[in-house]
């Protein structure tokens, strides 16, 4: 069974740098069957796609943060991650990972997810 | 990116159907048919429960159904039960090659 898992700090200040990493156990990221995806949910707020990545080094970012996203792939440890500059308090939010498939919308496999606040 | 367009609440009866719409443009809903569907439950990550319009995951209740028109998708629920209470999400690839969400329903059970 996939399992995803995400980590990082609870807690960031104005200005700086949001880095999450997401442990994927129980299947390889190293895949052309699949895209490796961040999304998030401010507190209260709909969901909002960040952008994903995928084994051939094809990324794509949601317009609006794509400025200040940058995601990468560690298949060594299993592992994709998510670097967010510049943050502010609108950048706090329940930050999600999952698996999506190549050639189709299905997300289905998702990380319990983690509180990202922004604040100094 | 513009969200895509979903009305904030819906409810009904338990046993009754209600059906939640999703409308973009041409250049997202309208053009593809990657559409998914997501429910979440309070304090809970998203669950897939439609893929490409009309496809249900294994393990998905078949009371649980997609369709798209134009440029408007639409799940419908049948059978409406206390357990169907949550947050209903739509999602879409789109011309830029990324993907845009829906604004959410919550869907109330009477």
């Amino acid at each position: 069974q996939l399992q995803l898992q995400e980590s990082g700090p609870g807690l960031v200040k104005p200005s700086e740098t949001l880095s999450l990493t997401c442990t994927v156990s129980g299947g390889s990221i190293s895949s052309t069957n699949y895209y490796w995806v961040w999304i998030r949910q401010p507190p209260g707020k709909g969901l909002e796609w960040i952008g994903n990545i995928h084994d051939s080094g094809s990324n794509a970012y949601n317009p609006s943060l794509k400025s200040r996203v940058t995601m990468s792939a560690d298949t060594s440890q299993n592992q994709f991650s998510l670097n967010l500059r510049s943050v502010t308090a609108a950048d706090t939010a329940v930050y999600y990972c999952a698996r999506r498939n190549y050639g189709s919308g299905r997300c289905d496999y998702w990380g319990q997810g983690t509180l990202v606040t922004v604040s100094s | 990116q513009s969200a895509l367009t979903q009305p904030a609440s819906v409810s009904g009866s338990p046993g009754q159907s209600i059906t939640i719409s999703c409308t973009g443009t041409s250049s997202d809903v309208g053009g593809y048919n990657y559409v998914s569907w997501y429910q979440q439950h309070p304090g809970k990550a998203p669950k897939l429960m439609i893929y490409d319009v009309s496809n249900r995951p294994s393990g998905v209740s078949n009371r649980f159904s997609g369709s798209k028109s134009g440029n408007t998708a639409s799940l419908t629920i049948s059978g409406l039960q206390a357990e169907d209470e949550a947050d209903y999400y739509c999602n879409s690839y789109t011309s830029s090659s990324t993907w845009v969400f829906g604004g959410g329903t919550k869907v109330t059970v009477l």
